[in-house]
């Protein structure tokens, strides 16, 4: 089941601030988060793993909520760069989930002047 | 420079002609996947690589089939493809899913199946 994703779109000024959910029924190891141009393919944002630990990029943030299986990714002082369309993956625990990655139906943002 | 590469871009068939899409990295990654891209639907996998001649069912096999004889290589062959397989596809590679390591996405291939 795929993770849900909300809100399913965002529109900001630039400068201000949002943030994107995704939660999962399932008990996670790792959320993968990614932005796509439209016309591009998704570019890497960010990894959690369970456990704590974070990768990622230096402006964007995001929390992982084991307990709850939930990720947010945190859009700090939007920059008309952070437009596009963002999507959650994430990964389970169990043994036969192992490199399967579940992707939520992403989160379509558009920053304006 | 690194990067994954896919053939071809953009594809037009008919029902039932089989075919192939090529994805080639040049990373050394040893896991691959592919994924299809339809409006409100987001991404879905459809199937995983975690080495050579190790391959996995995704989300949405059906239809499907992929071989991995090669590490840099990961086709995926449609052997009769219908109107619903019409969607984006993309190739992405890992060094590997597990301990944190990003996907590199391929440049996407249009297929539309009449």
């Amino acid at each position: 089941q795929q993770p849900v994703q909300s809100p399913q779109a965002v529109i900001l000024r630039e400068g201000e601030d949002a943030v994107i959910n995704c939660s999962s029924s399932k008990a996670l190891y790792s959320v993968h988060w990614y932005r796509q141009k439209h016309g591009e393919a998704p570019v890497f944002l960010m990894i959690l793993l369970k456990g704590g630990e974070q990768k990622g990029h230096e402006k964007i943030s995001a929390s992982f909520n084991e307990k709850k299986q939930q990720s947010s990714l945190y859009l700090t002082a939007s920059q008309l760069s952070y437009s596009g369309t963002y999507f959650c993956g994430t990964e389970t625990e169990t043994t036969d989930s192992w490199g399967k990655l579940q992707f939520g139906a992403g989160t379509q943002v558009v920053v304006t002047p | 420079e690194a990067q994954v590469t896919q053939n071809p871009r953009y594809l037009i068939t008919v029902t039932g002609k089989k075919l192939t899409v090529t994805c080639s990295q040049n990373m050394n990654h040893e896991y691959m996947s592919w994924y299809r891209q339809d409006p409100g639907l987001g991404l879905r996998q459809i199937y995983y690589s975690m080495n050579v001649e190790v391959t996995d069912k995704g989300d949405v096999p059906e239809g499907y089939k992929v071989s991995r004889k090669e590490k840099r290589n990961f086709p995926l062959i449609l052997e009769s493809p219908s109107p619903n397989q019409t969607s984006l596809y993309f190739c992405a590679s890992s060094h590997s899913l597990a301990g944190g390591y990003e996907q590199y996405f391929g440049p996407g291939t249009r297929l539309t199946v009449t």
